[in-house]
């Protein structure tokens, strides 16, 4: 069955040091979506991604985050300047249509740690 | 505004009993989906059930039951004859069907299971 996967699953930076999550949505899919979960606390949305553009970004989202697709399979997630307040897991989703019909299908998340 | 509340931050039962998780869920639109997930000590979120808003059927899988009711704004899981794989996070979460929702998942705080031997 075709998954989502995320690489690393642990990544550890030290404070100002940008980082590049990376996502390999399930091929057909076409939304694309970032969340966090700070450790012990909720999933929160960050941003969405439809038609190589950004549809959604949350608060959270400020200009240090970017999102990319940069060659049709890969979905990144970058931190230019990462504070320790971002360590968290950080975990991609894709869905195949565009509606809440449509299941997100997780991948199995990166830790970051910044120190 | 949209939020989920699951109100039970932990519970703590012995194995083979059955347990109730609560979910409690606030939309203002007509079309929507609900959703629990469950997230096991390794971190991943695991998918356990889709509920659209015109459905309010109980559903059944094994030993897990999910009863949604409308009129209390509610989808609750319950876990029967509990086991210590059951042990995890459990998630509930709301997404919307309105145009110009960007179906996002709003997520409850997630409610902290563990099953004694």
């Amino acid at each position: 069955e075709p998954e989502v996967t995320q690489t690393p699953s642990h990544q550890v930076t030290q404070m100002g040091q940008e980082v590049i999550l990376r996502c390999v949505p399930i091929s057909n899919h076409l939304y694309f979506y970032w969340y966090r979960q700070i450790l012990g606390q909720k999933v929160e949305f960050l941003v969405s991604f439809y038609n190589n553009e950004i549809s959604e970004k949350s608060e959270i989202f400020d200009d240090q985050f970017s999102v990319e697709r940069p060659d049709g399979s890969n979905f990144t997630l970058k931190i230019r300047s990462t504070k320790l307040e971002d360590s968290a897991m950080y975990f991609c989703a894709s869905s195949p249509g565009t509606g809440a019909r449509y299941e997100q299908y997780f991948g199995p998340g990166t830790r970051l740690t910044v120190t | 505004a949209q939020k989920v509340t699951q109100a039970q931050t932990e519970i703590s039962v012995v194995e083979k009993e059955d347990v109730t998780l609560d979910c409690v869920y606030e939309t203002r639109d007509t079309t929507y989906y609900l959703f629990w997930y469950k997230q096991p000590p390794s971190g991943e979120l695991v998918f356990l059930i889709r509920r659209n808003s015109f459905d309010e059927q109980n559903e059944i899988s094994g030993r897990y039951s999910w009863n949604f009711q409308k009129s209390t704004s509610s989808f609750n899981f319950t876990i029967t004859a509990s086991q210590v794989v059951d042990s995890a996070v459990y998630f509930c979460a709301l997404s919307e069907e309105a145009v110009g929702s960007n179906y996002q998942l709003i997520w409850g705080a997630g409610t902290k299971l563990i099953i004694k031997p």
